[in-house]
């Protein structure tokens, strides 16, 4: 079993619609929790970082963090096609700064 | 946010030579910084973390004297493929670590895609 477990998709999506994507995770002591996007032959970019349960929100993204779960959720709402990406999760653990990926998860938003 | 540059952002090289990839943090300093393999649709793979003034860590299974890493300054590591082969085709992305009050996270270069002929 994979530490990080994340749906590759794809997922399509028409333009304006809510994206929604989750990870889950074994490992108890992940206290750091981010997702990043991933253009096509471009590095990663952090796009949401949370250090503890509860919501986040920064502009049409929200993320959501549900320790007693395992489970993390982002929410992309009014979907563009510029929001045509892989999406990452990753988390770490409190003095490890190492960074446990899920698979990414392909996203086509169409026009 | 933070900002990572890398350089070259491709190079095509023959089999047998060596190739070295630059990262640096931009507008903030980074002790550590990470470098990362990735093969097609897959996620990143670690490789080593790079130690500002100390030796890297490699990755179970990474030849260290192929990958030679080099983390001279607070805002530069470089990644040596040495006697490159065809198998070492692939996109490196460095990343590096940024420690703001609670927040420790990760910020990524734009990669560089190796082709080794």
């Amino acid at each position: 079993q994979k530490e990080v477990e994340q749906d590759p998709g794809p997922l399509s999506v028409p333009e304006g619609a809510i994206v929604s994507l989750n990870c889950t995770y074994s490992n108890s002591a992940f206290q750091y929790f981010m997702w990043y996007r991933q253009y096509s032959r471009k590095g990663p970019e952090l796009l949401m970082y949370t250090y503890s349960s509860g919501n986040k929100e920064d502009g049409r993204f929200t993320a959501q963090v549900d320790k007693s779960s395992k489970y993390i959720s982002l929410f992309i709402r009014d979907s563009q096609p510029s929001d045509s990406a892989t999406y990452l999760c990753a988390m770490s653990a409190r003095n490890d700064y190492k960074l446990s990926f899920g698979a990414g998860t392909t996203v086509t938003v169409r026009a | 946010g933070a900002v990572v540059s890398q350089h070259p952002s491709w190079v095509i090289c023959k089999s047998g030579t060596s190739v070295k990839i630059e990262c640096r943090s931009l507008d903030f300093q980074a002790t550590t910084m990470f470098w990362y393999r990735q093969f097609p649709k897959q996620s990143l793979m670690l490789m080593a973390t790079s130690n500002e003034g100390s030796k890297a860590t490699y990755e179970q299974g990474v030849e260290k004297d192929k990958f030679l890493i080099n983390h001279a300054s607070l805002t530069l590591s470089t990644l040596t493929v040495t006697s490159a082969h065809p198998e070492d085709s692939s996109f490196y992305i460095c990343s590096a670590r940024k420690i703001a009050g609670p927040a420790d996270t990760q910020y990524f270069g734009p990669g560089t895609r190796l082709t080794v002929l």
